[in-house]
């Protein structure tokens, strides 16, 4: 039980179109998602936290109009990155947290998206 | 703001021991995690400490110490597989964690 799915895995796009990652809970409902992205050899830098059916909360520095998360059930969250150029480059990851009858505040890490932009 | 310092690097024998140090500041702390992650995959759940002292679990075991801002996890009996990097994170309660960069570990035969 507890898993968590990313589509694409990986993603080569050139720059300046847009790209958007799923993120499914497969077998429980998650009330919270976190988008976190992931530099070579350093760790995750949480971009935002978005709850099922309000507004993402982003983190300090992260551009709201460039990342674009959408929670829209119960098990799906969106991130879109629009108008990607190369510095968007990144290994995205998402997570989700369980709304009961989970360890608690355990999250749940879906296998990541690699994304390339040319 | 919040500081959460790892060892970069470490390396151990197999069938050996490594402890994987972890300190932390911060406020609103309610818990620390800890997560294995080998390269190119997602994190795998380890470890979650709210209280003080040693949890123990198979071939790991994390402690915490709130008043000291310190966690450990240590890994007994190492195998190959256990290469990989381990991360430790903060819980507050605003409700989301925040990772420290995490510690690569090389386990040799």
């Amino acid at each position: 039980g507890a898993v968590v799915s990313q589509h694409p895995s990986r993603v080569i796009c050139k720059s300046g179109t847009s790209v958007k990652i799923e993120c499914r809970s497969l077998d429980f409902q998650a009330t919270t998602m976190f988008w976190y992205r992931q530099f070579p050899k350093k760790s995750l830098m949480l971009m935002a936290t978005s709850n099922e059916g309000s507004k993402a909360t982003y983190e300090q520095g992260v551009e709201k109009d460039k990342f674009l998360i959408n929670h829209a059930s119960l098990t799906l969250s969106t991130l879109t990155v629009t108008s990607a150029h190369p510095e968007d480059s990144s290994f995205y990851i998402c997570s989700a947290r369980a709304a009961s009858g989970r360890v608690y505040n355990e999250q749940f890490f879906g296998p990541g998206t690699r994304l390339t932009v040319l | 703001g919040q500081n959460i310092d790892q060892p970069t690097e470490m390396t151990a024998t197999e069938g050996a021991i490594v402890q994987i140090n972890c300190t932390y500041q911060t406020s609103g702390f309610n818990g620390l995690f800890w997560y294995q992650q080998h390269a190119g995959e997602a994190p795998t759940f380890l470890s979650y400490n709210v209280l003080d002292g040693l949890e123990e679990k198979g071939r790991f075991s994390s402690f915490l110490s709130r008043s000291k801002g310190y966690s450990y996890l240590l890994l007994k009996e190492l195998q190959m597989k256990d290469s990989a990097s381990y991360l430790c994170a903060v819980y507050t309660n605003a409700g989301k964690s925040t990772f420290g960069d995490g510690t690569t570990l090389t386990v040799k035969p």
